[in-house]
């Protein structure tokens, strides 16, 4: 099975902030790497499919980049809306495996 | 608007059974492969299988953890995805989501407990 590691595991910010948030893949997942985002209590939502189109709906300042094994996704300047858990899932082989999730905490 | 509704959920005793339905509406649900998602108390996502399109075969793929205990099937005259869960264990305890294509349900929470 793929492994995908997220980094950090959590992560303090502020209003305004600059955040980067990155997926490590076990081997080579070509473009297969989506983000989602969950809000504490909600159903995941998602950001990012194919590394780095914007699903609709989602604001401009979410952007991901990457290839092969290692991903990020960015968000250019945080809102107070933005405070969530994120995940990315690669969906290149079979199982297709999350990562263990990034908290995003004031 | 697309929208995905999860139901079925509720408390069942370790050993049974349960389905769950992942309904539809607002796209053309059969032209889509729907997934099965999962999160337990406290933990992170955890995908546990999908069911393609008829057009693409309307084959399956599982998770290691549930391949022979839970079955995907779906209804596309009724716009209906189905989980079939069989030899529960309080492991499965766990909200469970349906999805497609960056769109996901509200989730129905499935309790396994004696």
């Amino acid at each position: 099975d793929i492994q995908m590691t997220q980094s950090p595991s959590s992560l303090s910010a502020s209003v305004g902030d600059r955040v980067t948030i990155t997926c490590r893949a076990s081997q080579d997942i070509r473009n297969d790497l989506g983000w989602y985002q969950q809000r504490p209590g909600k159903a995941p939502k998602g950001l990012i499919y194919s590394v780095s189109g914007l699903q609709p709906g989602v604001p401009s300042r979410f952007s991901g980049s990457g290839s092969g094994t290692e991903f990020t996704l960015t968000i250019s300047s945080l809102q107070p809306e933005d405070f969530a858990t994120y995940y990315c899932l690669q969906h290149n082989s079979y199982p297709y495996t999350f990562g263990q999730g990034t908290k995003l905490e004031i | 608007e697309v929208q995905l509704v999860e139901s079925g959920g509720g408390l069942v005793q370790p050993g049974r059974s349960l389905r769950l339905s992942c309904t539809g509406s607002g796209f053309i649900f059969a032209d889509y492969a729907v997934s099965w998602v999962r999160q337990a108390p406290g933990k992170g996502l955890e995908w546990l299988g999908f069911i393609k399109s008829e057009s693409y075969g309307g084959t399956t793929e599982y998770a290691a953890s549930v391949r022979g205990r839970f079955t995907i099937s779906r209804d596309d005259s009724k716009g209906i995805a189905y989980l079939h869960m069989n030899s529960l264990k309080t492991d499965d305890t766990a909200v469970y989501y349906c999805t497609k294509t960056g769109h996901w349900g509200q989730g129905t929470l499935v309790t396994v407990s004696s």
